[in-house]
């Protein structure tokens, strides 16, 4: 595709119900990157994958949040138990890190959730 | 991954004038990143910077990278009303970016 994709744009949930959130990255990219963002607060990262490696999820906040991904394609993020600070955007980003020097990362326009 | 503090938090400019942010960071950097967010609330990639590189120029975009500051700066030149938005930096060892808070940008008509 043109762009990083990211399904749904926006998301109301009730406090304590599961979501799952989506992204597809540009096809043929070997990253990707799952980012949160608070209002007015800075980017934080939450999980990367690369190709077949073990994931990186040193950022997820807790037990709570689980990413998978298939391959080198679809990616998706859940929350069980959702919590009021949960609320966020939630950005999905990719990158071709096998091109050499190339590090760049590409955003999709994130899913906004908001937990009541 | 440590996070870029930019500076200031907000700018109001003319169009047609100059904006310059800043960004300052900590530890050490293979590279720095500036985004900026788009309409779409994504984010888009305006320039990296690595950190043997002290300058790099982009269409109406120049970075500066000074590693012995540990501090970035970028200049829009000729600002459009399209500009206004935030503008992030992402200083990086790795894979992680992390972005402070940002500038917002406000150019007025």
């Amino acid at each position: 595709g043109a762009g990083v994709s990211q399904s749904p744009s926006n998301k109301v949930t009730e406090k304590g119900k599961d979501v799952e959130l989506r992204c597809d990255p540009i096809s043929g990219h070997t990253a990707l990157y799952w980012y949160r963002q608070r209002l007015g607060q800075g980017l934080e990262f939450l999980i990367y994958f690369q190709g077949n490696s073990a994931p990186d999820k040193s950022g997820l906040p807790s037990d709570r949040f689980s990413a998978e991904r298939t391959g080198e394609s679809v990616s998706t993020l859940t929350i069980q138990r959702t919590q009021q600070e949960d609320s966020a955007v939630y950005l999905c980003a990719s990158s071709n890190r096998d091109r050499v020097g190339d590090q760049t990362q590409y955003f999709g326009p994130g899913t906004r959730l908001l937990v009541l | 991954s440590q996070q870029g503090e930019e500076d200031p938090q907000a700018l109001s400019i003319q169009e047609g004038e100059n904006a310059t942010m800043n960004c300052s960071y900590k530890t050490s950097i293979n590279n720095l990143q500036w985004y900026r967010q788009n309409s779409g609330r994504g984010l888009v990639h305006l320039i990296l910077i690595r950190s043997n590189e002290r300058e790099k120029h982009s269409g109406r975009l120049r970075v500066t990278l000074d590693t012995s500051k540990k501090s970035s700066s970028l200049l829009i030149t000729a600002s459009r009303a399209a500009d206004t938005t935030s503008y992030f930096c992402a200083p990086s060892n790795d894979y992680k970016l992390s972005f402070g808070a940002g500038t917002t940008v406000t150019v007025r008509a």
